[in-house]
């Protein structure tokens, strides 16, 4: 139990494009979904929180223009990098929590999504 | 006050022998304490967790210990394998009235463990 799926996995893309990334839990439903980044070797950088229904919570110094988050269901969250740069080229990784039966504080972590604004 | 200082940076261990790895915060609020592993180019994957009121907890070759009143909290790998090899993030979660909870990551330690 405790899936979460990513997708795609890998994009590269032109600057100035928009890029979406997919976060699922595929078998829990998931009352709160969170958006990380992180550089190569370093920690994870939290940069939004998001539950279903309602409006992200960005944290200080991330652009909500820029990294739009839509949690469209207890299953499926969004991030759209619009106006891609190359300065946004990193590793977008994202987790959900809620599983029935377990401490409502764990965070199930997806694969990851590498990113790469040409 | 938010931070989880993590250490040692980077570990080298034969195999067989222990890995430790040290973190400590200073926020009391904190209540939940996980350890993650993280292969390179994939997601962090959840080893162990603790809870304040409990002083170790182990899963199999996994052991955190936990000292409330030095706020520290250390994971133990025992019989340490090359496929342990990895980063292992601590964190600290801080609940907002039930609703979110938000996870402050330590900043990992690159661990290898030789043959």
């Amino acid at each position: 139990g405790a899936v979460v799926s990513q997708h795609p996995s890998r994009v590269i893309c032109k600057s100035g494009t928009s890029v979406k990334i997919e976060c699922r839990s595929l078998d829990f439903q998931a009352t709160t979904m969170f958006w990380y980044r992180q550089f190569p070797k370093k920690s994870l950088m939290l940069m939004a929180t998001s539950n279903e229904g309602s409006k992200a919570t960005y944290e200080q110094g991330v652009e909500k223009d820029k990294f739009l988050i839509n949690h469209a269901s207890l299953t499926l969250s969004t991030l759209t990098v619009t106006s891609a740069h190359p300065e946004d080229s990193s590793f977008y990784i994202c987790s959900a929590s809620g599983l029935a039966g377990g401490p409502r504080e764990t965070q199930y972590f997806g694969p990851g999504t590498r990113l790469l604004v040409l | 006050q938010q931070q989880v200082k993590q250490s040692p940076q980077s570990l080298i261990v034969q195999k067989g022998g222990i890995s430790i790895i040290n973190c400590a915060y200073e926020n009391t609020a904190f209540d939940y304490f996980p350890w993650y592993q993280q292969f390179p180019g994939k997601g962090p994957a959840l080893l162990i967790a603790i809870r304040p009121d409990v002083s170790e907890k182990k899963e199999g070759r996994f052991t955190i210990s936990f000292n409330k009143s030095a706020k520290q909290f250390s994971l133990h790998i025992m019989d340490s394998q090359p496929g342990d090899s990895a980063t292992y993030f601590c964190a600290a979660s801080i609940g907002y009235g039930g609703a979110t909870n938000k996870l402050i990551f330590g900043t990992g330690t690159l661990l290898a463990v030789q043959p």
